[in-house]
């Protein structure tokens, strides 16, 4: 079966520090991957998605970059952490053909003081 | 360009009333709706999703949507809630002419199940 890991699941980091947030999927290949933002509890913001190696789609520019080395990691990145980074980030994956439901991974708690 | 829209930032029930969350959405083309329910600190789960052929669609933790093509709308129910039904829940749509593109989120609805 597939899982999808994430970590950490929680982090703090001082304000102009880098970032680092690593996703892996297990048990399948050239899936569709990505990264979501939430903030305060609520609705879920598109950062990154990615429907193979190299392939990387920006949904919004800010201070956040992504990448994907590997057929099944995707990892989300930043030079200098800003207030506004706070949020709890979500992975998720889906098969890379048919309408398959996204899978999440259980999220990072980013706090950036 | 797609869209959904959960009206409701809260909805409150009593313990083995039924629930209704409700969700509309906009598509060019026909939509593929799924919903979503996320607990404190967790990713969200995949409860139940449209793609085609019957309208009411049962998911998982006994949930059932009905999707209605004229009104837009895709909701949320459950005969009977129970106090663990408690969580943030997600609606979403992605436009089934619109190959790998991802799907679009609703802000979420807050269930809160009293005992």
């Amino acid at each position: 079966s597939q899982t999808i890991h994430q970590w950490p699941a929680t982090l703090v980091q001082p304000v102009g520090s880098p970032l680092s947030l690593e996703c892996t999927v297990e048990g399948t290949s050239n899936p569709n991957l990505y990264w979501y933002r939430q903030a305060a509890g609520r609705g879920l913001q598109l950062l990154f998605y990615s429907v193979g190696i190299g392939q990387i789609s920006s949904e919004v520019p800010q201070n956040l970059s992504a990448s994907r080395p590997q057929d099944r990691q995707f990892i989300l990145s930043s030079k200098k952490l800003l207030l506004s980074d706070s949020g709890f980030y979500l992975c998720a994956w889906s098969p890379g053909q048919g309408v398959s439901p996204l899978h999440f991974g259980n999220g990072t708690r980013l706090t950036v003081t | 360009a797609q869209s959904v829209a959960q009206p409701e930032d809260q909805v409150n029930v009593a313990e083995g009333n039924p629930l209704t969350v409700k969700c509309t959405y906009s598509v060019s083309g026909n939509p593929y709706l799924f919903w979503y329910v996320q607990y404190p600190n967790r990713g969200l789960q995949f409860l139940l999703k449209y793609i085609t052929g019957d309208n009411l669609v049962k998911g998982s933790y006994g949930f059932e949507a009905e999707f209605n093509k004229s009104q837009t709308s895709f909701h949320l129910k459950k005969p009977s809630a129970l106090v663990s039904d408690s969580a943030l829940y997600f609606c979403a749509v992605r436009d089934n002419g619109e190959g790998n593109t991802p799907l679009v989120f609703g802000k979420g609805t807050r269930l809160s199940v009293i005992a």
